[in-house]
Parts: structure tokens; C-alpha cells; sequence
């Protein structure tokens, strides 16, 4: 079983639709990552976060400590949107590094 | 466009050979992160590096190797190189040492491909 759990593996919408990904993880960690990997193969940091939510443009990310799960949420989704989306946890103490989900791939149709 | 840097995009060698991958990080960053990314193992944190020392150690062989150098510039060595090998590189860059403040920033990947 995988430390950083996504789902689903596969998501297609209409655009305009609201997104949901789930991200679950069965250690301890004390942040989390969202990443959003291009087409093309290039990786951009969406949000890091510890506790609560986090919002850039359509882009929403929450996240709870206790039961160990966070979402990234994408209102009134586009095409551009579509991308391979991952969570990593963040381990605590002072080996951090990070271990990462399996990935979301997006597809948004117009 | 991240600031982060890699060289070269691309690599095809065959196998049993030695390779370099060089990352420069953004500007001001002092740590730098590399990442493998393979269609069977998805991405795994290989080794972090911050001012110079290494920082934190993952998933990585014992025929890589790594080191940053006094102008930050990493790089990773990779030899006696498998076909199962291949995959994409990944180096990122932050400000410090992967605190919970501490957004990672990615270069665009050197895509390795061993024959």
C-alpha cells in the first residue's frame, strides 16, 4: 500500500465543471504538496500547506491533519486545466523530503 | 518559467555507461532537491542538498551520486547505467530546507534514455 494515495487515477469533465481530487496518506507528514505536471513533462508547484485551505484563482486546496486527508478543488474548469495532478506529503523531523502520490490525470473537454 | 535550470533536455546512451545531469537552482535558493520519475515507480525523491551538504538521502543507488558545488549548481551522476534506468530526471530549488514554507521550485527535466 502506497504511503500518499490519490483518486481517482483518471478524471475527465466537461468544461466548466467542478473538480474535485482526493489525496490520503498513512504517515505522519507536516505539509502537503500540489503539483500540477504538464503535457509536456514540466512540474509547477501549485500550494504547500499544513492546515486549512489555500486559494489561487480557480485553484482550492484544503487539508486535515487529524484524518489525514487534503483535495484540490478546480472551479469552472478549462481545457488548459488538463494536466497530470499530484500530491505529496512532506515528512516531518529533519529528513524532509517528499513522497509522492501516483498522480491525477485530467482531462478537460471544451 | 521556474528559474531552475537542466542540462541536457535529453540524454541517450547505452547501457553500462556514466552520465551527468547539471541543475542550476533559482537565484538566492540554497537547496536543491533531485527527483526520479519512471512510468513504473512514478516520481521518488532521490537526495537534497543545501549550501553544499548533502541534507536528506531517498531512493537513491548506490551508482548515483551527487553533489552541489560553492556556486549551488548540483549535479547527479549516474553510472554503470540499466536500462531500467530510464526515465525523467527532476531537479527543484527552494529557499531552505524543505520547511513547511518552502515551496520547491522544478527545472524542466533531463529525460534519459538507456539502450
Amino acid at each position: 500500500k502506497n504511503e500518499v494515495e490519490q483518486s481517482p487515477q483518471n478524471l475527465t469533465a466537461q468544461e466548466g465543471e467542478f473538480i474535485t481530487i482526493n489525496c490520503s496518506y498513512s504517515v505522519g507528514i507536516s505539509a502537503l504538496h500540489w503539483l500540477q505536471q504538464h503535457p509536456g513533462g514540466g512540474i509547477v508547484s501549485l500550494f504547500m500547506l499544513s492546515s486549512g485551505k489555500k486559494k489561487h484563482g480557480r485553484l482550492i486546496a484544503t487539508i486535515n491533519i487529524q484524518e489525514k486527508h487534503s483535495s484540490l478543488h478546480i472551479t469552472a474548469s478549462h481545457p488548459r486545466d488538463s494536466a497530470v495532478y499530484i500530491c505529496a506529503g512532506l515528512s516531518p523531523g529533519s529528513a524532509r523530503q517528499l513522497t509522492f502520490g501516483s498522480g491525477t490525470q485530467l482531462t478537460v473537454l471544451p | 518559467d521556474s528559474g531552475v535550470t537542466q542540462t541536457p533536455k535529453h540524454l541517450i546512451t547505452a547501457t553500462g555507461q556514466r552520465v551527468t545531469l547539471r541543475c542550476s537552482p533559482r537565484s538566492g535558493d540554497l537547496s536543491v532537491y533531485w527527483y526520479q520519475q519512471s512510468l513504473d515507480q512514478g516520481l521518488q525523491f532521490l537526495i537534497q542538498y543545501y549550501n553544499g551538504e548533502e541534507r536528506a538521502k531517498g531512493n537513491i543507488l548506490e551508482r548515483f551520486s551527487a553533489q552541489q558545488f560553492p556556486d549551488l549548481h548540483s549535479e547527479l551522476n549516474l553510472s554503470s547505467l540499466e536500462l531500467g534506468d530510464s526515465a525523467l530526471y527532476f531537479c527543484a530549488s527552494s529557499v531552505g530546507v524543505a520547511g513547511v514554507a518552502d515551496t520547491q521550485y522544478f527545472g524542466p527535466g533531463t529525460r534519459l534514455t538507456v539502450l
